[in-house]
């Protein structure tokens, strides 16, 4: 069974603290994704990675920004935080080529107060 | 734009009421659609993946159907465990994938 791990659960941060999201695949998936999910907006695309070192924006990149030095793991980087990204972040993963599905991580709920 | 729309919103069952949920697509190419099921606080669970018109997939009590313009996913005498928000979201082209807003069910016992 493919499995993906994030780091934290829950998380309360400050305005302009910085966050660091980490997730984990035990998959070899080449493809990994992370979205933020919010009541009526379903989930949003904010960076994806076809590889290692490679990123690509998805819908909403802006206050974001990501890193992945290997290929098991996608780093998600909120460099100073603001209210409107209290959301539920999740991480997905996915193997190349085709449409295989996506494989999601637990979710981490962020709270930026 | 490419844009998917999911109804109802909320459903509210009684156990062995069976009913069906909806995915409308608007898509300029379908490369697949997927249906996932998402407990409160939790990620989504992947359920179905369909790829043309006419597809059928089964998975105990539920069925997913395609069409060219939709999707649905029936629920044939539910279970109060079927209670869950389900996802519908389409691939379009290369990584990218469109998700709808959900269906929120409750079964009740």
């Amino acid at each position: 069974d493919v499995k993906v791990t994030q780091s934290s659960r829950y998380l309360v941060k400050r305005t302009g603290e910085k966050v660091f999201l980490e997730c984990v695949q035990d998959m070899d998936h080449e493809n990994m994704f992370w979205y933020r999910q919010d009541p009526g907006l379903g989930l949003r695309l904010i960076y994806f990675s076809y590889d290692v070192k490679m990123k690509e924006k998805g819908d909403i990149p802006e206050g974001y920004s990501v890193s992945r030095e290997k290929k098991e793991r996608f780093s998600l980087i909120l460099e100073s935080t603001s209210t409107n990204q209290t959301s539920m972040y999740l991480c997905a993963s996915k193997g190349m080529g085709g449409t295989y599905e996506q494989y999601f991580g637990p979710g981490t709920r962020l709270t930026v107060t | 734009e490419d844009q998917v729309t999911q109804s109802p919103e909320a459903l509210r069952l009684q156990e062995g009421e069976s009913s069906s949920l909806n995915c409308s697509y608007t898509v300029s190419g379908l490369r697949g659609l997927f249906w996932y099921r998402q407990d409160p606080g939790k990620g989504p669970e992947f359920l179905f993946t369909l790829y043309s018109a006419g597809e059928e997939k089964e998975k105990e009590r539920l069925k997913a159907t395609l069409t060219k313009k939709e999707s649905f996913l029936h629920i044939t005498a539910p279970k109060p465990e079927d209670s869950a928000t389900y996802l519908c979201a389409v691939q379009v082209y290369g990584q990218n994938f469109v998700f709808g807003p959900g269906t929120r069910l409750s079964v009740l016992p």
